[in-house]
């Protein structure tokens, strides 16, 4: 079926603007991960959901980072007065249950901070 | 903490040498470990996994807890392995968390 779909693809916005990235996981697919990479560097963890439950949240960088999954499936990753420094790639993954799964990655949102 | 470090942010081989881009990690528990990789313009995607014991487009890496690495070898570079490469690592502790290094690009040369 299909993969791990990321949209929008590329999103601009002004600073202090509102944004909402969205994810649809692989057709069960039990975890669900969103990451965020800065330009030369690796997926920075974000948070994680375990069907509509989100376990993790460690790497939120602040509260103006929100994200839900309220019926297990789609998720969106929201930012609330959007920051220059937010500017970066934003990954979703989803997996199947067990830490020693891989993670099949979307195509990921470019998010720019004006 | 868990921690991955890929200490070569840029690697370049002739076409049909070996190469070998490393990993290191911290863990204090049992980890779970990866390779992923990212062809230009494409999705980053698994290229292998410690557990499988498997070896793909000729890559295998093999964990090795004393030195904390998991290094990924191919005894013949071809130029279509040319791509980002990246190091994961999952624990079971915390199955959500996962951690990546900041990858490696490799580029193979004609």
């Amino acid at each position: 079926g299909a993969g791990v779909s990321q949209s929008p693809r590329y999103k601009v916005a002004k600073r202090g603007q509102d944004v909402a990235l969205r994810c649809d996981p692989i057709s069960g697919h039990v975890s669900l991960f969103w990451y965020q990479q800065a330009l030369g560097q690796g997926p920075e963890f974000l948070t994680y959901f375990q069907n509509e439950a989100q376990l993790d949240k460690s790497g939120l960088p602040s509260d103006r980072f929100f994200a839900e999954r309220p019926e297990g499936s789609v998720s969106t990753l929201k930012i609330q007065r959007t920051q220059q420094e937010d500017s970066a790639v934003y990954l979703c993954a989803s997996r199947q249950e067990g830490s020693n799964q891989p993670q099949h990655f979307g195509d990921g949102t470019r998010l720019s901070i004006l | 903490a868990q921690r991955v470090t890929q200490p070569e942010k840029l690697l370049s081989v002739f076409k049909g040498a070996p190469v070998e881009l490393k990993c290191n990690y911290s863990y204090s528990g049992s980890p779970e470990l990866f390779w992923y990789v990212q062809y230009s313009r494409q999705r980053l995607q698994l290229l292998l996994r410690h557990i499988s014991r498997e070896s793909i487009k000729g890559f295998t890496a093999d964990l090795n807890k004393g030195e904390t690495s998991f290094h990924l070898k191919k005894p013949f570079a071809q130029e279509e392995d040319s791509a980002m490469y990246y190091c994961a690592l999952s624990g079971h502790t915390n199955a959500g968390k996962s951690t990546f290094g900041d990858g490696t690009t490799l580029t193979v040369k004609p």
